[in-house]
């Protein structure tokens, strides 16, 4: 069965340090990834995705991750955190065509 | 091109009352799939459609839910006779059709449920 594992539900930076926010991922055959942020009461918003192109993905304010296979993980980083970057981000794989599965969600707070 | 859209944004009930959640898929779109996000948890797959058919069901609780997609108009998620553990957001997402491959899907803002 495929499963997604995010380390850490808390996670805390200072302003304009480095965001590494990890996901590992159980599956079968070549999966699909996904990383979402949520900003409170509000919907998901993909950050980027990986559909088996080029392992390092470039998504959109400043995120990227690296899909290592070896490792079964799916991190993402930013070089920088900015105070807005405080949200909640979800990873998630799909499998297939459809039925994303989910990680727990790791919040992000950012310290001035 | 308008997103996925889902209304109410947010509904109140009572124990024992329905909930009627709606969602509108992105123009073109023609499967729909809705998740359930407790508190502080991730979302969780319930059910996918297209339109007239339920293509798979696997994560609806037995009793209670049911959802549809008719020819015309949105899809809805029904909740009968509400408890408290209900209460969370509902998530709706839409996705083109493709022949094989990724069903990428848009995810709606969410409706967020509170059974008092």
């Amino acid at each position: 069965a495929q499963s997604v594992t995010q380390l850490g539900s808390h996670v805390s930076v200072s302003e304009g340090a480095l965001v590494l926010l990890r996901c590992n991922y159980s599956s079968s055959v070549p999966p699909y990834l996904f990383w979402y942020v949520q900003y409170p009461n509000q919907g998901l918003q993909l950050l980027l995705k990986y559909t088996s192109a080029a392992t390092l993905v470039k998504g959109i304010n400043g995120f990227e991750a690296e899909f290592k296979k070896s490792e079964t993980s799916f991190h993402l980083t930013k070089p920088s955190a900015h105070m807005s970057d405080a949200a909640e981000y979800f990873c998630a794989v799909s499998v297939g065509t459809y039925k994303y599965i989910f990680g727990t969600g790791t919040r992000l707070k950012v310290l001035a | 091109n308008a997103g996925v859209m889902q209304n109410p944004r947010h509904l109140v009930r009572r124990r024992g009352q329905e909930a009627r959640l709606r969602c509108s898929p992105m123009k073109g779109h023609s499967h729909v799939y809705w998740y359930r996000q407790l508190p502080e948890e991730g979302l969780k797959f319930m059910v996918y459609l297209q339109k007239e058919n339920i293509i798979d069901e696997s994560g609806m609780p037995k009793e209670r839910f049911s959802a549809e997609f008719p020819k015309e108009g949105p899809s809805i998620l029904r909740i009968q006779q509400v408890v408290r553990g209900d209460s969370a957001a509902y998530f709706c997402a839409s996705s083109p059709k493709i022949a094989g491959g990724l069903n990428e899907q848009f995810f709606g803002p969410g409706t967020r449920l509170t059974v008092l």
